[in-house]
């Protein structure tokens, strides 16, 4: 079961921005715990997009950033391409589990 | 290159065990943490389980008691016993490498290797 909360879909035209919320609680996030972002294309494994809340890895363009603001955290991606259809999670710790824990899922779709 | 390789998925019945192995390369295994995360087919990503470099070990709720992670880093190498296994563990588990932070990132993710538990 989540504890993070993530729109299910989330959809946009080539070159658009969209945004994807991740919302959690004093237990995660609100605790000051730092969240990361990870893309998973269609068939492949998750990878690391955004770690530490806004830093991007080697090779991660520009286009994607992220923030956290309380119990919340957000991935943008600014112009929009085919190749950024992809399932998006956000990822966390929670004091009260003891674990580690990941958003609900996003599926961005280019229009 | 990093590099993380699931194995010991496949087709198990309900009640019954499995282990699972991660081979590492590419980095100095002994000084990581290393998790298990599982997808269920069509669904989201779930933490499992973790062994820190000290021996320290965390489950998840839904896991705790039926699986029991291990390493060997001599051979640099991870595994999860699973034993008890119910249709809801039926996914596919990924080996994960945590980059050490006041909040642990999971870089690189493994392929993954498909455990499906049915009669």
């Amino acid at each position: 079961q989540s504890v993070l909360t993530q729109p299910p879909s989330v959809s946009g035209a080539p070159g658009q921005r969209v945004t994807i919320s991740c919302t959690g609680s004093s237990s995660n996030i609100g605790a000051r715990y730092d969240v990361h972002w990870y893309q998973q294309l269609p068939g492949t494994a998750p990878r690391l997009l955004i770690y530490a809340n806004n830093n991007r890895p080697s090779g991660v363009p520009d286009r994607f950033s992220g923030s956290k603001s309380g119990t919340s955290a957000s991935l943008a991606i600014t112009g929009l391409q085919a190749e950024d259809e992809a399932d998006y999670y956000c990822q966390s710790y929670d004091s009260n589990l003891s674990g580690y824990v990941f958003g609900t899922g996003t599926k961005v779709t280019v229009l | 290159e990093v590099q993380l390789v699931e194995s010991g998925g496949g087709l198990v019945q309900p009640g019954g065990s499995l282990r699972l192995s991660c081979a590492a390369s590419g980095f100095t295994f002994i000084s990581y943490e290393i998790n298990w995360v599982r997808q269920a087919p069509g669904k989201g990503l779930e933490w499992v389980s973790y062994i820190r470099s000290s021996g320290t070990i965390s489950y998840a709720d839904s896991v705790k008691g039926r699986f029991t992670i291990s390493r060997d880093d001599a051979k640099n190498s991870l595994y999860l016993q699973m034993n008890s296994l119910r249709a809801e563990d039926t996914a596919v588990y990924y080996c994960v490498r945590a980059i050490p932070a006041a909040i642990n990132w999971f870089d690189p993710w493994g392929q993954g290797t498909l455990v499906t538990v049915s009669s």
